[in-house]
């Protein structure tokens, strides 16, 4: 069983606001990585890290950013929340050779 | 570049059906094939894997075998049961400091 945690799973916000999305896991793994679901269910890599103080740009660009501090820890920052930023968002990690695992998500609405 | 192509769903089947989700693959080298499963309301997880050709990849009925010659993973599964309405994911991996590449994914409604 994975345990990566996400919190909060579901938020309403208005626009403007800075908001921060948690992710945790306690398994250990170096790699952690965040993605952008969108309606139509396709994944987009945001941001990825391969360890503490290492922090990539994913795929999609993305006004977000993200900090590894702490191995365990891989919170993602949105100064300035707009409606486009709407969306769920999944965190995942793995170890430096082996499966992702997934968190269950934060689903964001910004009005 | 490496890439997936799956099929486009919905797929909608009755209870007890046969499912197949076709899923094809571009890309250099050997890489892992993945199927994972979202569950609504839920993150993905892991369904099965292949990590070389011919192997075959089986969890809770669901199966998938990697065949190199046709670049394909399609998973399969005999019998559907309301259960497995989710989207599923196909998936592929170089290994070492290569990210994952999914496909699209493909939504799947199993009607009782």
């Amino acid at each position: 069983e994975a345990d990566i945690y996400q919190t909060p799973r579901y938020l309403v916000i208005g626009t403007g606001k800075k908001i921060t999305l948690e992710c945790s896991q306690t398994m250990g793994h170096d790699k952690m990585y965040w993605y952008q679901q969108d309606p139509g269910m396709e994944l987009h890599l945001i941001h990825y890290s391969y360890g503490v103080n290492s922090t990539e740009k994913g795929d999609l660009s993305s006004e977000s950013t993200v900090s590894r501090i702490r191995t365990e820890h891989f919170p993602l920052t949105l100064e300035s929340a707009r409606p486009s930023h709407t969306s769920q968002y999944l965190c995942a990690s793995s170890p430096l050779v082996g499966d992702q695992y997934f968190g269950p998500g934060t689903r964001l609405l910004v009005l | 570049g490496n890439s997936v192509t799956q099929m486009e769903g919905p797929v909608t089947l009755s209870e007890e059906a046969f499912l197949t989700i076709n899923c094809t693959y571009t890309a250099t080298g050997y890489p892992s094939l993945f199927w994972y499963v979202q569950y609504p309301g839920e993150g993905l997880q892991l369904l099965l894997k292949a990590t070389k050709a011919d192997d075959k990849g089986s969890n809770k009925g669901f199966e998938a075998t990697y065949r190199k010659e046709t670049t394909s993973f399609h998973l399969e599964k005999g019998s559907v049961q309301v259960s497995d309405s989710a989207v599923y994911f196909c998936a592929l991996s170089r290994g070492g400091d290569d990210k994952i590449i999914f496909g699209k994914g493909t939504r799947l409604h199993i009607l009782p």
